[in-house]
């Protein structure tokens, strides 16, 4: 199975700021992607990372507050753009093969903006 | 969208219970996974089983597609077993997006 890799772990931020996270995995994938996990709550997907290409973006998302690179099979980054406190979350990144093949998860990045 | 709503939403046992998590969707799926999250944040994957049974220690799960559902059971609970459990799907439907429940927050009392 699939390693992935992220950083930091965790970052407090001065509001207005940005900051970008990066994942690595360990072995090439097929899908890779970006949730939030605001505190107390579920897991929600932000964007599906496409190689070589622009991001896949859920509703409620948007390019300009989350841009994502993905410039080969194994890495992504996530920015956080302009914080404000709304913006404190765990971000994760998701990686996986094939749709019959499990979804893994980094241990996340625990954000948090003062 | 697919929903997917889990129950109950929050357990507390005494350590050595045993308990069954519920996963409810609302469209046919080609994934299925369930998830541990421990208090330190960390997503433990626990089983992928679109469907069938699998067993992992104290831990099973069963899925049976065709009524949408899926149940993980944890039997001798222990503190280490505390934190939400997250069951999540894709639909057969194309989108290729792992979907997310809401959850059951387990909490074993020593």
């Amino acid at each position: 199975s699939a390693v992935i890799s992220q950083k930091p772990s965790r970052d407090i931020c001065q509001r207005g700021t940005s900051l970008t996270i990066q994942c690595q995995v360990d072995s090439q994938v097929t899908m890779m992607f970006w949730y939030r996990q605001q505190p107390g709550q579920s897991l929600t997907l932000i964007a599906t990372a496409n190689q070589g290409s622009e991001a896949t973006y859920e509703s409620g998302f948007v390019i300009d507050k989350f841009p994502i690179s993905r410039p080969n099979l194994t890495f992504s980054t996530l920015t956080v753009s302009n914080m404000s406190p709304e913006d404190s979350s765990i971000y994760l990144c998701s990686a996986r093969g094939d749709s019959n093949q499990p979804q893994h998860f980094g241990d996340g990045t625990r954000l948090s903006i003062l | 969208g697919i929903q997917v709503e889990q129950s109950p939403p929050d357990l507390i046992l005494q350590e050595g219970a045993n308990s069954t998590l519920r996963c409810n969707f609302s469209d046919s799926v080609n994934n299925l996974q369930w998830f541990h999250q421990n208090p330190w944040g960390q997503l433990i994957n626990l089983f992928y089983i679109p469907s069938g049974t699998k067993q992992n220690g104290r831990l099973s799960a069963t899925t049976v597609a065709t009524e949408r559902y899926s149940l993980l059971y944890i039997s001798s609970s222990q503190t280490t077993d505390s934190g939400v459990y997250f069951c999540a799907v894709m639909s057969n439907f194309g989108n290729e997006k792992l979907t997310f429940g809401t959850g059951t927050r387990l909490t074993i009392i020593p």
